[in-house]
């Protein structure tokens, strides 16, 4: 457990409109991951940050911008949502390079309408 | 791309029996795996990882196998309980470099659903 706490748990929004999710940890991991979970698909990369304010794209990032302005915090932005990207979004964290378990959250239930 | 996959979809075993999960992964250069049990409406639980420079790792109930010449990985549970009902995933973790650094990126196999019954 990496003190990974997600924000909402669940949402309900409508097609245009902007969503932001989220990611707080506790940690003071300085790699934060954004991944959605979709059946067939697995998790995938959406974004992931390697310190502050210094992000990047993952496989599947069109349509997510992040920001992090702080070590713990680390939001995902839909900047309009779209019911493609109705999904369940987890944020992971590590404490630092390759090598070290990735810690997950509990996850975000999206559903665009 | 660089895939991660499981053999087998779904497992059914029986309360006791031992457990085999298997998986292939395509990325001869990752040097570090990761196996994670996921249950309904949770995160990832990470359960025991490997380097790929050992072949086999114990933990409790658990064995993950790594065999490199035909890039397999294998997760056995041992004496396995309906606590163990999930879907497994495993990972592979390749390196990224950024910001003058190099860091893990997991990618994900589909999972293969465990169900033990009592």
């Amino acid at each position: 457990d990496a003190g990974i706490t997600q924000s909402p748990r669940h949402k309900v929004t409508e097609t245009g409109t902007p969503v932001t999710l989220r990611c707080h940890q506790t940690e003071n991991h300085r790699y934060m991951y954004w991944y959605r979970q979709d059946p067939g698909h697995g998790l995938r990369l959406i974004h992931y940050s390697y310190g502050v304010k210094d992000t990047d794209k993952g496989e599947v990032s069109d349509g997510y911008s992040v920001s992090r302005s702080k070590t713990e915090d680390f939001l995902l932005t839909l900047e309009s949502a779209t019911s493609s990207q109705t999904s369940v979004y987890f944020c992971a964290t590590t404490r630092q390079n390759s090598g070290n378990t990735i810690y997950f959250g509990e996850g975000s239930w999206l559903t665009v309408v | 791309g660089e895939s991660v996959g499981l053999h087998l979809p779904t497992l059914s075993v029986q309360e006791g029996d031992n457990s085999i999960i298997n998986c292939a992964y395509s990325n001869s250069a990752s040097d570090y795996f990761i196996w994670y049990k996921q249950e309904s409406g949770k995160g990832p639980q990470f359960i025991i990882d490997i380097r790929s420079n050992m072949d086999k790792r114990q933990g409790q109930r658990v064995t993950v196998l790594l065999n490199k010449t035909v890039k397999h990985l294998s997760l056995q549970i041992a004496a396995t309980q309906p606590g163990d009902s999930a879907v497994y995933f495993c990972a592979e973790n390749s390196l990224l470099n950024a910001g003058g650094t190099s860091y893990g990126k997991l990618t994900f196999g589909q999972g293969t659903i465990l169900t033990v019954h009592p």
